[in-house]
């Protein structure tokens, strides 16, 4: 069974804010939302992760809504280097990590 | 480079033959995980391991497959009589007691 549900591909002009939405309805109290990015040929990349509350670092933001059952991942200013699938996971502290098809992020000059 | 290394990032081989692949995770960290991932799919995940015991085993990892991690530190993942479709993709990750989790580079398994 799918735990999230990710748009197949997304297209975004460079230097726009590009945002990833995941819908993750059946997640459990204590699985966290994480996303990951994966550029052509290269392992998966960290990028954010949360509990409940909104979070932001130097490479994005993450809304997590009220109920928790989505979120939206921000990158305030797509580059041509953005280009990738990025991956929404919710996962408890020591699950390992259950891979959907992800987004495919196209950053368009 | 402190990050998680995977070696060798590309392997080619002939059917039937043996390969092993090598992980060394983060230092602290005591979790290590093994994935696969196949062309045009997320990476589907094989064993963990918390310090030297391994906990979770997919079906995926068929008999052909083993997996150690000796004194709790680098792992190494072996394939037997390799099969065409063995090849893939072979990422490792690593993670503390806390949440988050770093990927490897990945191996590149090609059997010819």
């Amino acid at each position: 069974d799918a735990k999230t549900t990710q748009p197949t591909s997304m297209d975004c002009a460079e230097g726009r804010a590009a945002n990833l939405p995941c819908n993750h309805s059946t997640i459990s109290g204590n699985e966290y939302v994480y996303w990951y990015r994966q550029i052509h040929s290269q392992g998966p990349q960290y990028i954010i992760h949360g509990l409940k509350n909104n979070e932001t670092n130097e490479m994005a933001s993450l809304i997590i809504t009220e109920d928790r059952k989505s979120s939206t991942l921000i990158l305030p200013h797509a580059t041509l280097r953005d280009t990738a699938v990025y991956y929404c996971i919710p996962k408890a502290q020591g699950q390992n990590f259950v891979f959907g098809p992800g987004t495919r992020l196209s950053v368009l000059p | 480079d402190t990050g998680v290394s995977q070696n060798p990032r590309h392997k080619i081989t002939k059917r039937g033959q043996n390969v092993t692949f090598r992980c060394d995770p983060i230092s602290e960290h005591n979790r290590l995980y093994w994935y696969r991932q196949t062309l045009g799919q997320g990476p589907e995940f094989l064993t963990y391991f918390q310090n030297e015991a391994q906990l979770e085993k997919s079906r995926l990892l068929s008999d052909r497959f083993s997996a150690e991690r000796p004194k709790g530190s680098f792992s190494t993942l072996e394939i037997q009589r390799t099969e065409q479709g063995d090849s893939a993709m072979y990422l490792c990750a690593s993670s503390s007691d806390g949440p988050g989790g770093f990927f490897g580079p990945g191996t590149r398994l090609t059997v010819l």
